[in-house]
């Protein structure tokens, strides 16, 4: 069974801090890691996304960092805002395949 | 806008009932999904479906069933075998061989009583 695993499950930060969520891969055949933002009663989005020729990739907050050796990407948001509190997933795919295998959630609430 | 369209939001039904799930795409995607949403459990894939007239079970498709007839539609039936119906149901569909362009639907809570 591919997996993904995601932690923590919840996650609660002051305003203007580091939201840290981590996740670790087994298959070594995936190649694509996106991480999801979900808020409540919607679909999940596309945050942002990374693939293992690179160790980080960074947009305005948001940055995955990625260790191809240790099997792990973790998602990092800087000065975290309440707007950000919503529901984080990680996922995985191999080349090619279009199945995306999610992690099981973070919940993040960033408080004043 | 191109988008997925998912309805209806919400879906009362009572137990023994089959109920099917609306899920309609213009995005010209070729490929389609069904998750069924938990809370403390994630995404969990149920059906999916790479081409027009097939498609794959994924990991928890006991109790569910789908057709795909049309590019643009993938209903999802909740049959009376399901032992636990009640869930946040997601669509998506993405381009074949391009998970970047993976949608998500805004999905339908569905409560069996």
């Amino acid at each position: 069974q591919q997996q993904v695993k995601q932690s923590p499950q919840s996650l609660i930060v002051q305003k203007g801090g580091i939201s840290i969520i981590n996740c670790a891969y087994e298959n070594t055949a995936f190649d694509y890691f996106p991480w999801y933002q979900q808020f409540p009663g919607k679909g999940p989005a596309l945050l942002i996304a990374i693939r293992p020729d690179v160790s980080e990739k960074k947009e305005g907050r948001f940055t995955i960092s990625f260790n191809k050796s240790a099997k792990q990407f973790s998602l990092h948001i800087m000065d975290s805002q309440p707007g950000d509190s919503a529901t984080y997933f990680c996922a995985a795919s191999m080349r090619g395949g279009n199945k995306l295998t999610f992690g099981t959630g973070t919940q993040l609430k960033v408080e004043l | 806008d191109g988008g997925i369209t998912q309805s209806p939001k919400y879906l009362f039904r009572k137990e023994g009932q089959n109920v099917t799930l609306s899920c309609e795409q213009n995005l010209n995607h070729d490929a389609m999904y069904w998750y069924r949403q938990d809370p403390g459990q994630g995404l969990r894939l149920i059906y999916y479906s790479q081409i027009v007239n097939d498609f794959q079970k994924g990991d928890i498709a006991e109790g569910y069933s789908v057709s795909r007839e049309k590019k643009e539609s993938f209903p999802l039936t909740v049959t009376s075998a399901q032992k636990n119906p009640t869930a946040f149901y997601l669509c998506a569909s993405s381009p074949r061989g391009n998970n970047y362009g993976y949608t998500f639907g805004s999905g339908t809570r569905l409560t069996v009583v």
